[in-house]
């Protein structure tokens, strides 16, 4: 199957400053990804779709400027979580789908963020 | 709006006895359905799709679906459970080809030896 790879796997900043996450669809294109969040033993929650060379588009209840999402080529999307707070300690997800394919979102292995 | 039900929390089964993780779910049009496997800290790993078709879907790791119009339900199903099944089961639904989906609470499998 395709592979999705997500950059850190763990990550644990200081509040106020911002982290970055990276999402890499390693053996296909993806002009679309996704970003999700999941509290403990809860669901994933979708946040926005990255869209390559436009705007994301959020889901309700999501601040973009809190969450910045740029997906600039066909195979990276980045999530940065700007001025991060404690509440925004979570683990984050994301997925792609190949192109022109009804088939199953590959999704990446997850970051846990941690702010202290 | 497109939703997706797990009515249980958690599901105990005996190692070698079958086992069933129910989904129900709510679309309009058709929907695309989804199971997912989570082991803790870890992405998700895909079990099985039904897009079209036959609605007995048989997946990976022995794990099969079957898809019930009426019903509006895709049950996870195994014959004969293993204690490394045991993890987070997510059901999930799309009614497009982009990848977007829609995820039910998740259920916790414990599977007993």
């Amino acid at each position: 199957g395709a592979v999705v790879s997500q950059h850190p796997s763990r990550v644990i900043c200081k509040s106020g400053t911002s982290v970055k996450i990276e999402c890499r669809s390693l053996d296909f294109q993806a002009t679309t990804m996704f970003w999700y969040r999941q509290f403990p033993k809860q669901s994933l929650m979708l946040m926005a779709t990255s869209n390559e060379g436009s705007k994301a588009t959020y889901e309700q209840g999501v601040e973009k400027d809190k969450f910045l999402i740029n997906h600039a080529s066909l195979t990276l999307s980045t999530l940065t979580v700007t001025s991060a707070h404690p509440e925004d300690s979570s683990f984050y997800i994301c997925s792609a789908g190949r192109d022109g394919r009804n088939t199953e979102a590959f999704f990446g292995q997850g970051t846990r963020l941690t702010v202290v | 709006a497109q939703s997706v039900a797990q009515p249980e929390d958690q599901v105990n089964v005996a190692e070698g006895n079958p086992l069933t993780v129910k989904c129900t779910y709510s679309v309009s049009g058709n929907p695309y359905l989804f199971w997912y496997v989570q082991y803790p800290n870890r992405g998700l790993q895909f079990l099985l799709k039904y897009i079209t078709g036959d609605n007995l879907v048989k997946g990976s790791y022995g794990f099969e679906a079957e898809f019930n119009k009426s019903q509006t339900s895709f049950h996870l199903k195994k014959p004969s459970a293993l204690v490394s099944d045991s993890a987070l089961y997510f059901c999930a639904v799309s009614t497009s080809n982009t990848g977007k989906l829609i995820f039910g609470q998740g259920t916790t499998l414990q599977v007993k030896p």
